[in-house]
Order: C-alpha cells, then sequence, then structure tokens
C-alpha cells in the first residue's frame, strides 16, 4: 500500500482557493490517485482521480507533477459549505485505505 | 436509484451481544466494502469483497465476520460485541474506475 501523507487541517476564508498537497513518496506505477470529501455524520464522497499531470472537473483540479511523488488537490474559490474532511487515497488494487485526511475550515 | 443502503442506521448493543449490519446496492458494481470510523479519526477497512463469492481481510478485522451474499449485498457481523467496537459502519461500492459510493453509516454503541 503507497501511504500517503497530508496536512492535518488548513483554514481558510470564503472565495479563496485552497491548495491540499498529499506525499505519496512509494506511489507505483499503476497507482491511481483519488480524493475524496467527507461532512460530518456523512460517508465520504469522490471528488476527483488522476494518474498524472492535471485533471479537471466542475468542482475540483488535481495537480500531478511529473515524477508523481505528490499530489495537489485545488478547491477553487471556497464556501463554508466546502468545510469538511479531504482524504487523498493512492491504490490500484482493491484494499483501498484512508489515511487521518486534511481538516478544512472555511470561515466568513 | 438508492446507491447504497445500510441497516440499521442506528443500534445499541449490550457487550456479549450479536448482530449483523446489512449492506446493499443497486448499482451492480462487484467490489464492496466495510470500514469503522471512530470520532475524530479517519476511516479503517475491516473487511472487502472485490467480486461476489470472494472476501478478505483489511486493517482491522479482528472481531468482525462478513458475508457477500450475492451480487448486491454484503454484510457484517459482530458475533460478541465489545466496547472497543463502538463506532460509525460505513459500507461501500466500487465503480470499475475505482470510485467509491458511501451509504449513509451505521452508528454502532455498545455497552
Amino acid at each position: 500500500l503507497a501511504k500517503t501523507t497530508q496536512p492535518i487541517s488548513m483554514d481558510s476564508y470564503e472565495g479563496q482557493e485552497v491548495n491540499i498537497t498529499c506525499s505519496h513518496n512509494n506511489i507505483a506505477t499503476n497507482d491511481y490517485i483519488t480524493w475524496y470529501q467527507q461532512f460530518p455524520s456523512q460517508g465520504p464522497r469522490f471528488i476527483i482521480q488522476g494518474y498524472k499531470t492535471k485533471v479537471t472537473n466542475e468542482v475540483a483540479s488535481l495537480f500531478i507533477p511529473a515524477d508523481r511523488k505528490s499530489s495537489t488537490l485545488s478547491l477553487p474559490r471556497v464556501s463554508l459549505s466546502d468545510t469538511a474532511v479531504y482524504y487523498c487515497l493512492v491504490e490500484n488494487d482493491y484494499k483501498l485505505s484512508f489515511g487521518a485526511g486534511t481538516t478544512v475550515t472555511v470561515r466568513a | 436509484n438508492a446507491g447504497v443502503t445500510q441497516t440499521p442506521k442506528f443500534q445499541v448493543l449490550k457487550t456479549g451481544q450479536s448482530m449483523t449490519l446489512q449492506c446493499a446496492q443497486d448499482m451492480n458494481h462487484n467490489s464492496m466494502y466495510w470500514y469503522r470510523q471512530d470520532p475524530g479519526m479517519g476511516l479503517r477497512l475491516i473487511y472487502y469483497s472485490a467480486s461476489e463469492g470472494t472476501t478478505d481481510k483489511g486493517e482491522v478485522p479482528n472481531g468482525y465476520n462478513v458475508s457477500r451474499l450475492n451480487k448486491r449485498e454484503f454484510s457484517l457481523r459482530l458475533e460478541s460485541a465489545a466496547p472497543s467496537q463502538t463506532s460509525v459502519y460505513f459500507c461501500a461500492s466500487m465503480t470499475n474506475t475505482g470510485e467509491l459510493f458511501f451509504g449513509e453509516g451505521s452508528r454502532l454503541t455498545v455497552l
């Protein structure tokens, strides 16, 4: 299992861009990088997935450098409703493990 | 389209009692998962089933058993509940592209 390291917490203000970096130094060739969001009392929800370079969808962007040893989730113009825990997963098989995640708090 | 459905949503047990958490998905996914989440912690994998007919241990399987009843259903059984098993349990199923869909969770308290 590729181990991931994320910051424990981050604070931001409404309208700002939030960037969360995940380190995964021992990522394997076949591993994909996936990010989830979890609100209190709910199960995690898929945000975005990528393998290399940049992926963008309607809610976030994922930046992956050429060496793939880290990845950055970018949340543009956050709102109070983006306050949540964000998890980075690096896996290529069925044994999917979540770390402690990054608690993002957005303030008015 | 209900997605992933877990029952019960809440349960209180006494130490030593047994119970089964039920999970069903209607998305025709092959893989299903059981996680537990303790307060302020991340999710820990208990068991998973890569496909119908197979089950495998995750990070914290002790004290639990699972059954992949069919493609839709994956149940988690506590044979003799302990206070350390007080947690929120999440079931999930996975698409072929690796995206997990989670249920709403089952909140279990063991006294």
